[in-house]
């Protein structure tokens, strides 16, 4: 069946560093696909997310671009915030939601 | 627009008991869900629903009842609570599976 895997956690940067997240999925045809954030003591919200190949999701300075040939939709950043210390989710979608297991970011100071 | 509400935000069982976690929506989407949240396991699907009158099962449904009489409302039944059902529950809803799924807060459960 469909599977989503992403890089373990926890990732602790400091302010203004380079981020990536790995994720990599397995799925039938061609899923959509998701990043979510999960902010202390909330619920997941919609980061960003692609429909097709190739196709570039973006917002609030976050990046992935859906690759097929590697089944990849990695998420960077150029200079993160102490702000963006949260839980990061991928996920892809068929039928039904598929998530990763989550990655933990600490933004230091 | 209140988006997903889940109520209770908090509660705490014993073994055997059972509870109605709540789910209510306002955005008039066809497809809801609900996950669990556990540490190291990311979330899980329990069950879902793609439009009112029609469910099925998710990864995990064991232990978990469902139904979905109205477009808005989708209720998860726990019928016998057990220690191992202690997690944090999210309701979810989208207009259709593909599209962005939107997220309630969450209910913390403890079943002692």
């Amino acid at each position: 069946g469909d599977s989503v895997t992403q890089m373990e956690g926890p990732v602790t940067l400091s302010e203004e560093a380079f981020l990536t997240i790995n994720c990599t999925y397995t799925a039938t045809g061609y899923p959509s696909l998701f990043w979510y954030v999960q902010y202390p003591g909330e619920g997941l919200q919609l980061l960003l997310k692609a429909t097709k190949a190739d196709d570039k999701g973006s917002n609030k300075g976050f990046e992935a671009t859906y690759r097929k040939e590697t089944t990849s939709f990695h998420l960077e950043k150029g200079s993160v915030q102490v702000s963006d210390s949260a839980v990061y989710f991928c996920a892809s979608r068929n039928d039904k939601i598929i998530f990763g297991k989550g990655t933990r970011l600490h933004i230091l100071p | 627009n209140a988006g997903v509400t889940q109520t209770p935000k908090f509660q705490v069982l014993k073994t055997g008991q059972s509870m109605t976690l709540q789910c209510a929506q306002d955005m008039n989407h066809e497809y809801m869900s609900w996950y669990r949240q556990d540490p190291g396991m990311g979330l899980r699907l329990i069950h879902y629903s793609v439009g009112a009158g029609i469910t099925d099962q998710g990864e995990v449904p064991n232990g978990y009842n469902v139904s979905r009489s109205t477009t808005e409302d989708f209720p998860l039944r726990l019928l016998s609570a057990a220690p191992s059902q202690t997690s944090v529950y999210f309701c979810a809803s989208g207009a259709v599976p593909q599209d962005t799924q939107y997220f309630g807060p969450g209910t913390r459960l403890t079943v002692l």
